[in-house]
């Protein structure tokens, strides 16, 4: 199976500081990538996938961005923080010839 | 589009009570359906799939069997533990798409 790997775990960031969340996958080939938030005692929400090196979709709009710049490395990443990114993020992958979408630890920002 | 909708947590029950979390499905097409745990502070965890209707997902005690008649995968166990408080995420992925769509997650709380 799949190994996902996210780091940092935990971030604090002031309001308008920058932000670069990274997940990189083994044991898999050309995965789609997710990235989805969860914010306190709520539901996850997919912020972003992406099918292919360089192919981003966005599902709701807003300040963060991802990359995608290698098969099996995404990125996160925002140019001025707001309070309301604060909540737990998950990078998810789910390889070619597979339905099922695995997990990494996940991160947790604060935006203080 | 397609839609996952569980029952409202949170959920409280004592040590060897029997678990039932209800899950109901939207989707176009012919889904695979999943519940996945998610633990205090950590990422989420696959505990069980079904890929075609009548094929039932079991681990660790766990059950869920995919009734397309009434569009349900509802999580069963005949004695919880302890051990087994986390929040229970319901999910669907198209068999032709790429995304997986999430219910709001169920709260589970056993005592001892």
């Amino acid at each position: 199976s799949q190994t996902i790997h996210q780091w940092p775990a935990t971030l604090v960031q002031p309001v308008g500081s920058p932000l670069s969340l990274e997940c990189t996958v083994e044991g898999t080939s050309n995965p789609n990538l997710y990235w989805y938030r969860q914010a306190a005692g709520r539901g996850l929400q997919l912020l972003f996938y992406s099918v292919g090196i360089g192919q981003i979709s966005s599902e709701v709009p807003q300040n963060l961005s991802a990359s995608r710049p290698q098969d099996r490395q995404f990125i996160l990443s925002s140019k001025k923080l707001l309070l309301s990114d604060s909540g737990f993020y998950l990078c998810a992958s789910r390889g070619v010839s597979g339905n099922t979408i695995y997990f990494g630890e996940g991160s947790w920002l604060t935006v203080v | 589009g397609d839609s996952v909708t569980q029952m409202e947590g949170p959920v409280t029950l004592s040590e060897e009570a029997f678990l039932t979390i209800n899950c109901t499905y939207t989707a176009t097409g012919y889904p695979s359906l999943f519940w996945y745990v998610q633990y205090p502070g950590e990422g989420l965890q696959l505990l069980l799939k079904a890929t075609k209707a009548d094929d039932k997902g079991s681990n660790k005690g766990f059950e869920a069997t995919y009734r397309k008649e009434t569009t349900s995968f509802h999580l069963e166990k005949g004695s919880v533990q302890v051990s087994d408080s986390a929040v229970y995420f319901c999910a669907l992925s198209e068999t032709s798409g790429s995304r997986l769509t999430f219910g709001e997650g169920t709260q589970l709380t056993v005592n001892p």
